[in-house]
């Protein structure tokens, strides 16, 4: 099963409101990001934060990372129909590959939000 | 987009016949990766690759391919699609722990 799982997988707000979506997680990660989709549209990166730290804010969003509850939230203020799109979680983790320091970063994704706001 | 670029864009194919899709960089950036997205799953990873012939398996490899001969290009081969290979693939590369994608590919296998 995969590592993110989004909640709720959609949400219909009015326009000026607050949304919020969560992702938890199952192992340990080194960082965690959202990222946001438009329909038809290659996935572009939010924001995105690290194992050791709680909070972050980007503009109009507002993540934070609970890791002894596997747990991830974002928050988006006041929102605006140009919000609507399709919100990724994803965690990290760095992957040894061999003994001499090769490494792979392996990235896992939740089945996302969808999330409309309407005018 | 991290100057990324995806080809075809858009493709039919019978099942059986063996089809390979190109994702290209223009920044020798060392990670890059294979994703399929279908409704209800978000994005499951295919293939990823760590350099040039360093590549592993992700989530869902079975009935895929990939090679990497050159920075610039990762390859995905499908030997023989089947219909359960109707998705939308996404090939991305990683920048200091973000991910920039490609303008996706969409493969319908009749």
């Amino acid at each position: 099963s995969q590592q993110g799982e989004e909640d709720p997988q959609a949400l219909s707000i009015q326009e000026g409101e607050n949304a919020t979506m969560n992702c938890s997680y199952k192992t340990s990660i080194n960082n965690l990001q959202w990222y946001r989709q438009n329909s038809g549209r290659g996935l572009v990166h939010l924001i995105l934060i690290r194992s050791n730290e709680r909070e972050k804010h980007s503009g109009r969003l507002r993540v934070t990372l609970d890791t002894s509850k596997k747990s991830s939230s974002l928050l988006i203020t006041a929102s605006r129909a140009a919000d609507t799109a399709s919100y990724f979680c994803a965690t990290d983790a760095i992957i040894q590959k061999s003994p001499w320091g090769k490494y792979g970063q392996n990235f896992v994704f939740g089945p996302g939000t969808r999330l409309s706001v309407l005018p | 987009d991290a100057g990324i670029t995806q080809s075809p864009r858009h493709k039919v194919t019978e099942t059986g016949t063996p089809v390979t899709l190109r994702c290209h960089q223009t920044e020798n950036h060392r990670y890059m990766y294979w994703y399929r997205q279908d409704p209800g799953h978000g994005l499951r990873l295919i293939h990823y690759s760590y350099g040039v012939k360093d590549t592993d398996k992700g989530e869902v490899s079975d009935g895929y391919s990939v090679s990497r001969s050159k920075t610039e290009d990762f390859l995905l081969t499908l030997e023989s699609a089947t219909s359960s290979q109707t998705s939308v693939y996404f090939c991305a590369i990683s920048i200091n722990n973000e991910q920039f994608f490609g303008p996706g590919t969409r493969l319908t296998v009749l």
